[in-house]
């Protein structure tokens, strides 16, 4: 089984502010992990993923980074929100073929 | 690239069948999954097809024609807690999906 932490759940913050998201997984080991934001009334958008320690992968060119400085941690930064960067962000990993979603954090740029 | 469409919303009965269509242009494919998110919450797992047929599990069932390019999820005996949005995502290897714009479904008395 696979449990996927993240926090905080709820954020708000001023424009200009900087970011930063924290997933971490539990239960296996070198898992690929991935972050999506989901928008107001939008779907799912990809923005990172990793296969592995200092791997990543950027989906969607914007001032969104991520990184993985260890096996089960996933980070998503920013230096300066922008008020697009609003919406609920998830991170998930694969397992058995299948992607599982974590709690979520939604953020909230004011 | 990868183009999924479905529903935007549906309205059904307790008690009935709903069945949620998606459709999909993808550039490869392997799998097509579909989630459900209730308001406010993560999607969680529902069903995942790799092969052309109908894999059921519960009150619900997922049906794939590769050719086609289409899936549906079919929903029994509906209940009140089944109002939710459900996301058809398909992959194209990679282990990455391409999600859909989901479909509100609402269920009523």
């Amino acid at each position: 089984s696979q449990t996927i932490h993240q926090w905080p759940a709820t954020l708000v913050q001023p424009v200009g502010s900087p970011l930063s998201l924290e997933c971490t997984v539990e239960g296996t080991s070198n898992p690929n992990l991935y972050w999506y934001r989901q928008a107001a009334g939008r779907g799912l958008q990809l923005l990172f993923y990793s296969v592995g320690i200092g791997q990543i992968s950027s989906e969607v060119p914007q001032n969104l980074s991520a990184s993985r400085p260890q096996d089960r941690q996933f980070i998503l930064s920013s230096k300066k929100l922008l008020l697009s960067d609003s919406g609920f962000y998830l991170c998930a990993e694969i397992l058995g073929g299948t992607q599982y979603f974590g709690p979520g954090t939604r953020l909230t740029v004011l | 690239g990868q183009n999924i469409d479905q529903p935007t919303e549906m309205t059904a009965t307790e008690g009935a069948i709903v069945q949620i269509n998606c459709t999909y242009q993808t550039s490869g494919f392997n799998g097509l999954f579909w989630y459900q998110q209730h308001a406010g919450e993560a999607p969680t797992f529902l069903s995942y097809n790799v092969l052309d047929g109908l894999e059921e599990k519960g009150r619900f069932s997922s049906f794939l024609s590769r050719s086609k390019g289409y899936s549906y999820l079919l929903l029994k005996e509906l209940q009140m807690k089944d109002s939710a949005s459900y996301l058809c995502a398909v992959t194209g290897g990679g282990n990455k999906l391409t999600f859909g714009t989901g479909t509100q479904l609402k269920v009523e008395l």
